[in-house]
């Protein structure tokens, strides 16, 4: 079963403008990952989060983590056309050797 | 460095075949995995391994087979291919990490057809 979702499905902006984009989960992680696929691509790692941590940066990519709300944000900033892309999240649970990926939200970016 | 290297890219089946999906690394990392996408549906856990000799099933593992006889191979077999098993299949692999699953490392997928 999907253990992140995120949030919204679809999304199309300009370039320049600032996209965001959210994650929620069901259970208690270990860590949270991003993840970019281009079309016709597999899927590249953008970032990890651990459930200590509250914010973290990557360049123009900025992710938060709120464990009470079992939540998660990924924040891109001054969008490029090549940035779009689907994005998923994905969780790790204690124990497990495994990620569990969201079914992912689709940006758009318009030149 | 290839990274993680799938083969083939593109397989057309029919209902009833049997096939096999060839999965290697050069990274020597421990874990390797299979996912399947579909439309809608996001990436789900077929089967992964921790480390050669090892497999165990996710989270929709029927229908599937896999072998890790070598710690760069991940081999993912269908016996009877049936339609429903049309989708881009992910091979995956990470390194072992003692304190929860890092990133993973992608494959560009495999796409199956089942008529």
């Amino acid at each position: 079963s999907q253990q992140g979702e995120e949030d919204p499905q679809a999304l199309s902006i300009q370039e320049g403008e600032n996209a965001t984009m959210n994650c929620s989960y069901k259970t208690s992680i270990n860590n949270l990952q991003w993840y970019r696929q281009n079309s016709g691509r597999g899927l590249v790692h953008l970032i990890l989060i651990r459930s200590n941590e509250r914010e973290k940066h990557s360049g123009r990519l900025r992710v938060t983590l709120d464990t009470s709300k079992k939540s998660s944000s990924l924040l891109i900033t001054a969008s490029r056309a090549a940035d779009t892309a689907s994005y998923f999240c994905a969780t790790a649970n204690s124990g497990y050797s495994t990620l569990t990926f969201g079914k992912g939200t689709m940006l758009l970016v318009s030149p | 460095n290839a990274g993680v290297t799938q083969t083939p890219k593109f397989r057309v089946l029919k209902t009833g075949q049997s096939m096999t999906l060839l999965c290697a690394q050069d990274m020597n990392h421990e874990y390797m995995y299979w996912y399947r996408q579909d439309p809608g549906m996001g990436l789900r856990l077929i089967h992964y391994s921790v480390g050669e000799g090892t497999t165990a099933k996710g989270e929709v593992p029927d229908g599937y087979n896999v072998s890790r006889l070598k710690k760069q191979n991940f081999l993912l077999g269908l016996e009877s291919a049936a339609p429903s098993q049309t989708s881009v299949y992910f091979c995956a692999s990470s390194y072992r990490r003692e304190w929860n699953t890092g990133e993973l490392f992608f494959g560009e997928g495999s796409r199956l057809t089942v008529l």
